[in-house]
């Protein structure tokens, strides 16, 4: 069975606060590292695919990196805003899984002004 | 580009009952992955349809099954619904391998 840890649980930050998230996932067999931003009563969002070691996304205010060898990828929002307000998903894929993804249980962020 | 879609987004079933869920892809996109989400737990892979072939299976009862249409539209079907079954069904379209993009979701009641 694969673990996909995300830490923390739960967040609340004040505007303009920068923050971030992490996703610990099995170095072995790696295929592509996936995060999500899923707002209440909406689809969850793709925000970035991640495959190689060393591999820094950015989206905006939004960035993020990946350790394959060491198994954790992190979420950065710098400036946090009300709308940043959503739950952020990892999900994994493991080589000679399919489009299988292995989801972590989330980081619940709450950005207040 | 239409996004993914999935009918119906509401229903309530009483246990014992079948249901049959429907999932249209982004256009192009051959694969469909459906998801299930219950409180407290994060979204559990079911299985995977490519090309009309079921590619990947979770680790869920044989009350669960899907299928795969030509046009690449998918149904997941629950039958002799338990109480427990109660979830959000989450579907995903991709074009290969590249992970997803979501429907809003079905959510199913059973009482």
């Amino acid at each position: 069975i694969l673990n996909v840890e995300q830490s923390p649980q739960s967040l609340h930050v004040q505007e303009g606060d920068s923050t971030n998230f992490t996703c610990s996932f099995p170095s072995s067999n790696f295929y592509a590292l996936h995060w999500y931003r899923w707002e209440t009563a909406k689809s969850p969002e793709a925000l970035f695919v991640m495959t190689l070691n060393g591999d820094e996304k950015k989206k905006g205010r939004i960035s993020a990196t990946l350790n394959t060898k060491e198994g954790y990828s992190y979420l950065y929002i710098k400036g946090s805003q009300p709308e940043d307000s959503a739950t952020y998903l990892c999900a994994f894929l493991l080589t000679g899984g399919g489009n299988k993804l292995t989801f972590g249980t989330g980081t619940q962020l709450k950005v207040e002004l | 580009k239409a996004g993914v879609t999935q009918t119906p987004r509401y229903l309530i079933k009483t246990r014992g009952q079948q249901v049959t869920l429907s999932c249209s892809p982004i256009s192009g996109h051959r694969s469909v992955s459906w998801y299930q989400q219950t409180p407290g737990q994060g979204l559990q892979f079911l299985f995977e349809y490519f090309s009309e072939t079921q590619r990947n299976k979770g680790n869920f009862p044989g009350r669960f099954s899907g299928r795969q249409f030509s046009n690449s539209r998918s149904e997941m079907n629950v039958s002799t619904l338990e109480l427990g079954d109660s979830a959000l069904y989450l579907c995903a379209s991709s074009p290969g391998l590249a992970g997803g993009f979501f429907g809003p979701g079905t959510r199913l009641t059973v009482l």
